[in-house]
């Protein structure tokens, strides 16, 4: 399978703790992005990486996520105590370095807080 | 502030007809348009493209076109099959943005036999 894998497809969580989530990339797509989708929504920019280097993040992204993509591979999108706010579907997508081909979308990460 | 906007949350259309799915943008800025489709408990798949040097692509069944002057693109889907059936997402970009995405809200197509 050359697509783009998450893990978990879905996470119950209780408020307070940390949960993480991971992404493995297509392998030769240098771009990563996390997006979060709620109900109702389109999805929402959440932070970017070009290899292994984080170049911008959303004012969406509090303190209490942080992303890391180390050597450029797989990412991984860590939340700590988490609240009922933060029950959304997590997307990681990856791209080449043109938008002729859009982003390939992993199947998300479903979190629920409760 | 929505700056991207798909003011039809949903459309139903009968197979064989034509579906026309509308998507306004705000931002003066933006200079690449996209259209993702998505089923349920999947991630959005890449349908088709267009930068804003053009006002019409097409790919099989669908047809992207592009009024620049009215902030406005449609995305045309001939015929409609029932498989087709799912939600449609608006998306753009510009240059210098890393080619972060700003989505519409969606609109649930659906297709009946």
């Amino acid at each position: 399978d050359t697509g783009v894998s998450q893990d978990p497809r879905h996470k119950i969580t209780k408020r307070g703790q940390n949960v993480t989530f991971r992404c493995d990339p297509i392998s030769e797509h240098n771009r990563l992005y996390w997006y979060r989708q709620t109900l109702g929504q389109g999805p929402e920019f959440l932070t970017y990486f070009q290899n292994e280097a984080q170049l911008e993040k959303s004012r969406l992204l509090s303190d209490r996520f942080s992303a890391e993509r180390p050597k450029g591979s797989f990412s991984t999108l860590e939340i700590q105590r988490t609240e009922q706010g933060d029950s959304a579907m997590y997307l990681c997508a990856s791209s080449l370095d043109l938008l002729d081909y859009g982003y390939t979308f992993g199947s998300g990460t479903r979190l629920t807080v409760v | 502030d929505q700056q991207v906007k798909q003011n039809s949350p949903s459309l139903s259309v009968q197979e064989g007809r034509i579906s026309i799915l509308n998507c306004d943008y705000t931002n003066s800025m933006f200079d690449y348009f996209l259209w993702y489709k998505k089923y349920p408990a999947e991630g959005p798949t890449f349908l088709i493209s267009i930068s804003s040097i053009k006002d019409k692509n097409e790919d099989g069944r669908f047809t992207v076109f592009l009024n620049k002057s009215a902030k406005h693109l449609s995305l045309h889907i001939v015929p409609s099959q029932p498989g087709d059936s799912a939600v449609y997402f608006c998306a753009a970009s510009h240059q210098g943005s890393n080619y972060k995405l700003t989505f519409g809200k969606g609109t649930l197509l659906t297709v009946n036999p």
